[in-house]
């Protein structure tokens, strides 16, 4: 399968912690994005990194990408409770986007 | 102005029922899709479209129908609806990209739909 696995399922933090959730994926990709999902509405995109970029940031967004294994993550510095939602990392292939089920952020005031 | 929208957002039918979710986005992209997202939030692809043309028909029963006029609009149609059908439908859509640029894909808001 192309899709994206995200770990951890759900995490719960306290304001101002630190944030890390990973993806997982099984074939050769071009470039692996994360999108966010606030409660009852569609995802937005957040970040893209490139099959051959290891590391981007984005304001309070740092993104990795292991390509030998296959793995990506996301680090949330400095959150707040409006980063509370669901976070998913999409994998594409020209014009296929495949995500998986996302690690859902609870960001404690 | 909303980039892709789609309607109704609510849906609430009985099985049986044929149902139809229309999607229009305004950006000028040449690739529309629809996902379904399960109670657990696991995203799936159902079709892809380009420049009105299928090009991507995941494992989907043949009851989901999608019909594109033009390529501002991707319209899903369901047939004799199933209670495992009650889902969010997401219709989403993307420039027609090179593999190294990339791509970003616009979601809608969502169409949530429960059979009863």
């Amino acid at each position: 399968s192309q899709q994206g696995e995200e770990d951890p399922q759900a995490l719960s933090i306290q304001e101002g912690e630190n944030a890390t959730m990973n993806c997982s994926y099984k074939t050769s990709i071009n470039n692996l994005q994360w999108y966010r999902q606030n409660s009852g509405r569609g995802l937005v995109h957040l970040i893209l990194i490139r099959s051959n970029e290891r590391e981007k940031h984005s304001g309070r967004l740092r993104v990795t990408l292991d390509t030998s294994k296959k793995s990506s993550s996301l680090l949330i510095t400095a959150s707040r409770a409006a980063d509370t939602a669901s976070y998913f990392c999409a994998t594409d292939k020209i014009d296929q986007f495949y995500f998986g089920t996302g690690t859902s952020l609870t960001v404690i005031p | 102005d909303t980039a892709v929208s789609q309607t109704p957002k609510y849906l609430v039918t009985q099985m049986g029922n044929d149902k139809s979710i229309k999607c229009e986005q305004n950006l000028g992209h040449d690739t529309m899709y629809w996902y379904k997202q399960d109670s657990k939030k696991f995203l799936k692809i159902m079709f892809s479209y380009n420049n009105k043309e299928l090009i991507i028909n995941e494992t989907v029963p043949n009851r989901f129908s999608p019909k594109s006029p033009d390529k501002a609009h991707l319209n899903l149609h369901i047939n004799s609806l199933e209670l495992g059908d009650s889902a969010v439908y997401f219709c989403a859509s993307s420039r027609k990209g090179t593999a190294y640029l990339g791509n970003t894909i616009y979601f809608g808001e969502g169409s949530w739909l429960t059979v009863v």
